[in-house]
This record gives C-alpha cells, structure tokens and sequence, in this order.
C-alpha cells in the first residue's frame, strides 16, 4: 500500500494568515494526488483534484502543488470557515489511501 | 445536483453482517465507479471499495475477505455488505460518487452525509 503522511497533523493559525500544508507520499504518485476538507461532524469535501485543479466552487485561495512524492495544500489568506481538518488522498494504485489529517485551529 | 444519502441499522452485533445502502438522487448511477469510505471516530479516513455500474468491483485487501458491493442501477441504488463485524468496524460510513480524470486520477465527490454502525452486544 502507498503510505501517505501529512505534516504537520496540527496548526494553529489566525484569521488571514497563509498556510500550508504538505503530504509525502511513499512513493511516487505522479500527480494523481486530492485534497478534502472536512469539518466537525460532516462529510468531507473536495477542493482540490489532481494535485492542483481546484473544484468548481471552491474559493482561489485555496491552492495544490507538486508532483512525485511531495504535495502541499496553501490556503492563502486564512477565513473563520476553512477552519477545519484537511486530508490528502492518492488514486496512483488501488487500495486508495489517504493522509491522517491535519487539523487547523484556531490561535 | 447530485446527493447521496446512506441508510441502515445503526447497531450491528458482533459476528452479525453490516448492511448498508446507498441512494442516490438528482443524477444517473451509470457511468460511474462508486466508493464506500468509513471513518472510526476521531480517526482518518479509510477506502473500503469500490462498484462500476457494470458490477465490477474493486475492494481493499485489508477488508476484501469480508466485503461484498452490489449495484441496483434500476432503483439508483448501491450497497455494502461487511460479515464477521467486531468492535474495530465501528465507524462512520460513507457513500461518494467517484470521477474518473485523465490516467489514474480519479476522485470522491459528492459524500453523502454519512452514518454512524456502532458494532456492540
């Protein structure tokens, strides 16, 4: 199976601040790399497909990058509702699997 | 707009099969892959498997003795089936329609809301 490991799994940040958020793969995955968002008792919700294409609907300041091993989710100006948990997700090979989660706070 | 709203008992007994349905709604279920994804509380997110319209499934090896996926394309309807329940299944169930990119990109979206199966005696 492909590990998938996020960093940090916690952060507490402030209304407008720039954050990010990194998965590492266990091996290379190319880009076929999603990110989801999900809040407290709610399913999760895509924002991200393809390591960098933004679903239709979610704000630009969310935002995808990398490519091979290393991706990173930047949420560029922190608002009160992306305060949430945030998982990636590799389709490369079957099982799926995905990140554990980082949590984003409020400081 | 495509919604997806999971349904079936909430307390299984250990041993018992786990038996849930997934409708959904606002949309064909045909030429999609449709996935079965839980999360135990306070924890990560785990793939169960996947269902083609055809049938054809794609299951987690971890849970792939134990699983069974059927697809109802005339009621809009699919369903997991998970034997041999213990305490470790307990979990939120979801159901989310899968898309399908370029290569091997493919993506969870809509979930339905989810559903608690609590495994206890």
């Amino acid at each position: 199976d492909i590990q998938m490991t996020q960093s940090p799994s916690s952060l507490s940040a402030s209304v407008g601040d720039r954050v990010t958020i990194t998965c590492r793969a266990s091996q290379s995955i190319s880009s076929y790399l999603n990110w989801y968002q999900q809040k407290p008792g709610k399913a999760p919700k895509l924002l991200i497909y393809a390591a960098s294409s933004l679903q239709s609907g979610v704000p630009s300041r969310f935002s995808g990058s990398g490519s091979g091993t290393d991706f990173t989710l930047t949420v560029s100006s922190l608002q009160p509702e992306d305060f949430a948990s945030y998982y990636c997700q590799q389709s490369y090979s079957t099982p799926w699997t995905f990140g554990q989660g980082t949590k984003v706070e409020i400081k | 707009q495509v919604q997806l709203q999971e349904s079936g008992p909430g307390l299984v007994k250990p041993s018992e099969t786990l038996s849930l349905t997934c409708s959904v709604s606002g949309g064909s279920i045909s030429s999609y892959y449709w996935t079965w994804i839980r999360q135990p509380a306070g924890e990560g997110l785990e793939w169960i498997g996947h269902i083609y319209t055809t049938g054809s499934t794609n299951y987690n090896p971890s849970l792939k003795s134990r699983v069974t996926m059927s697809i109802d394309t005339s009621k809009n309807q699919f369903s997991l089936k998970l034997t041999s329940v213990t305490a470790a299944d307990t979990a939120v169930y979801y159901c989310a329609r899968t898309s399908a990119g370029a290569g091997l990109l493919y993506w969870f979206d809509p979930w339905g809301q989810g559903t608690l199966v609590t495994v206890s005696s």
